[in-house]
């Protein structure tokens, strides 16, 4: 059990591009949650997976955010048209549904937008 | 999900025992307090969580009052890399709602 991994790690990139992260959950986790933090703030919550069903969506997920999930495995986050207010660190978190609401976060991928 | 209060920061001997505090006032009969932290750069961590008995483990304890409407997470002997921001957390257990609501936390800094 290696923990749950974010790619990349860091991303810089012009207003106006398109970036994807990938979160790789604890194997044989269900359930996937993205959050977006920025400076100074908790994590926010943006938007949850079981399986590959997307379960619930954040209000702070506008349009030009998509995530997808599609083999019930890794999850991949996109966001179109970025804005410089889109720079943020992106966390992923994975667990069971069957545990006690613990989360088990990866590293975080920090967006930079220019 | 109840509301929590915490101190925006805090300060710590290398050695001595940290004690956060949080307030959940509204905290409702079903709802447990958990507590997460977050170290620079990292994702946060799950630390520990309970409903209405003082719970420990490895890393921490955690004492809840009798009316439920605070709770004190303990580091008893704190070390230079508990340097984190903590969380406290109030959710139904095991809810249909997936996220966790995080606050601001309490900036807790060891000094040696």
């Amino acid at each position: 059990d290696t923990g749950v991994s974010q790619n990349p790690r860091h991303k810089i990139t012009k207003r106006g591009q398109n970036v994807t992260f990938r979160c790789d959950p604890i194997s044989e986790h269900n359930r996937l949650y993205w959050y977006r933090q920025t400076l100074g703030q908790g994590p926010e919550f943006l938007t949850y997976f079981q399986n590959e069903a997307q379960l619930e969506k954040s209000r702070l997920l506008s349009d030009r955010f998509s995530a997808e999930r599609p083999k019930g495995s890794f999850s991949t986050l996109e966001i179109q048209r970025t804005e410089q207010g889109d720079s943020a660190m992106y966390l992923c978190a994975s667990n069971r549904d069957t545990d006690t609401d613990t989360q088990y976060f990866g590293p975080g991928t920090r967006l930079t937008v220019l | 999900d109840a509301k929590t209060t915490q101190p925006p920061s805090m300060d710590c001997a290398e050695g001595r025992a940290a004690n956060l505090p949080c307030n959940h006032s509204t905290i409702s009969g079903n709802e447990y307090v958990y507590w997460y932290r977050q170290i620079h750069s990292q994702g946060p961590q799950y630390i520990i969580h309970g409903l209405k008995n003082n719970e420990t483990n490895e890393m921490a304890s955690l004492i809840i009052t009798e009316d439920r409407k605070s709770s004190t997470l303990i580091l008893p002997h704190a070390t230079l890399r508990d340097t984190a921001v903590y969380y406290c957390i109030v959710r139904v257990h095991g809810g249909s709602q997936g996220n966790l609501i995080f606050g601001k936390g309490t900036k807790l800094s060891v000094k040696p």
